[in-house]
């Protein structure tokens, strides 16, 4: 089925140290993802994206990995900082036929502690 | 810079009313999809629109709901008779002309809709 889901609703972390965000996605057809923010009364912004024939990819502070054998997806950040709390989705492109969509997960709420 | 512009940022509507809400794609996209978000869940998927052509609507309700994207102005989304389950967020993405597949989407701000 179509499906993504996120390991863990909730995530604290201390300022400063490193934030993962772990995502798993259903079908094994898709080839590209994408990471967003969304904060409070905001839509998503982008973050990071990947294609399926890469298995990671850097960004300025941001880390995404990707595991096609497991299906499974993370985002990496670097000294978490106050500024990133925001809830993560990772979202999964389906083309078909010309048409595309992306299908996101729950989400994920990052809370930094200070 | 302008980015994807939604508006109105909230709407008020009562059941049986109407609620259109517009969005301005990114400067030089062409590629509009709508998306609709309840509180603490994920976005979910509602159509897909090139300029004057639906490409995809498999996530939009059969019944009230319409959506179309002129040669020129904004794209529409448009909810008929509305009811209480209609409230949530929803939100407008574009993507480049020529570049539908594997580009990411950019989102504008949502269009917050409450109904009475």
């Amino acid at each position: 089925g179509e499906s993504v889901g996120l390991h863990l609703p909730t995530l604290s972390v201390q300022e400063g140290d490193n934030s993962i965000i772990n995502c798993a996605y259903s079908n094994s057809a898709s080839d590209y993802f994408i990471w967003y923010k969304q904060e409070s009364g905001k839509g998503p912004q982008f973050i990071i994206d990947i294609r399926s024939n890469m298995d990671k990819r850097q960004g300025q502070r941001v880390t995404v990995l990707l595991n096609k054998t497991v299906k499974h997806l993370s985002l990496q950040i670097a000294a978490t900082q106050p500024g990133d709390s925001a809830v993560y989705f990772c979202a999964e492109n389906l083309s078909i036929q010309g048409a595309q969509k992306l299908v996101f997960g729950q989400g994920t709420r990052l809370t930094i502690n200070p | 810079n302008a980015g994807v512009m939604q508006n109105p940022r909230h709407l008020v509507r009562r059941r049986g009313q109407e609620a259109r809400l517009r969005c301005s794609p990114m400067k030089g996209h062409s590629h509009v999809y709508w998306y609709r978000q309840l509180p603490e869940e994920g976005l979910k998927f509602m159509v897909y629109l090139q300029k004057e052509n639906i490409i995809d609507e498999s996530g939009m309700p059969k019944e009230r709901f319409s959506a179309e994207f002129p040669k020129e102005g904004p794209s529409i989304l448009r909810i008929q008779q509305v009811v209480r389950g209609d409230s949530a967020a929803y939100f407008c993405a574009s993507s480049p002309e020529g570049q539908g597949v594997n580009q990411p989407q950019h989102f504008g701000d949502g269009t917050r809709l409450s109904i009475l």
